[in-house]
């Protein structure tokens, strides 16, 4: 089965300090979204691409959230500097534009904590 | 503002009973909406979608209602199993969709579902 890869599955960092989560999505998908699961909030969307490109990341916290798509096979979701309130549960997903009847693939997510 | 709303935070049912799960929405211009199901520790995952022209879509045990009026869907499980026991998440996207765009979710809450013996 194709799948999203996203590394590290458990992160803990302390307060300041910069992090970087990785998702590979899946082969010959063009969309990539960021989400991240809080208790309050569900699922929230900080960002997405679509081949590539950045079409909405207004989602994050500009001040210390980033997302990049270096190539097709590579989004990084950064936290610099990373504060308590980021801890949660980061997840990435991808898809078709072509394809909308069937979701798009979620990652299994990187839980972070941050002390 | 919390456009998709799962206001049943939790939800107990018993084994070969329906479970219905709903979910209300506030933004008109949704179109298309999802239910995704998440077991503990992995993602979400696609279970049935319904686009706005239809009120009714089913698949297997599941199926989801819309009632574009109320703004308002819902999911029913019959007959429910213990492998149901899961986060189940409402889903919607904005139209009108066509190849070449990419249409972002705006997932409500959730809903944990449990099915007992």
């Amino acid at each position: 089965d194709a799948r999203v890869t996203q590394t590290p599955r458990h992160k803990v960092t302390e307060m300041g300090q910069e992090v970087t989560m990785r998702c590979q999505p899946i082969l010959g998908h063009n969309t990539v979204f960021w989400y991240r699961q809080t208790m309050m909030q569900g699922l929230e969307l900080l960002a997405y691409f679509r081949n590539r490109a950045p079409l909405d990341d207004s989602g994050m916290p500009k001040d210390r959230f980033s997302a990049e798509m270096p190539d097709a096979t590579l989004a990084t979701l950064k936290i610099q500097p990373s504060e308590p309130r980021d801890s949660a549960v980061y997840f990435c997903a991808s898809g078709s534009d072509r394809v909308r009847g069937v979701g798009y693939t979620f990652g299994s997510g990187t839980r972070l904590t941050v002390v | 503002d919390q456009q998709v709303k799962q206001n049943s935070p939790s939800l107990s049912v018993q084994e070969g009973r329906i479970s219905i799960l709903n979910c209300d929405y506030t933004n008109s211009m949704f179109d298309y909406f999802l239910w995704y199901k998440k077991y503990p520790a992995e993602g979400p995952t696609f279970l049935i979608s319904i686009s706005s022209i239809k009120d009714k879509n089913e698949d297997g045990r599941f199926t989801v209602f819309l009632n574009k009026s109320a703004k308002h869907l819902s999911l029913h499980i019959v007959p429910s199993q213990p492998g149901d026991s899961a986060v189940y998440f409402c889903a919607a996207s904005e139209g009108p969709w066509t190849a070449g765009t990419a249409s972002k979710l705006t997932f409500g809450t959730g809903t944990r579902l449990q099915v007992t013996l």
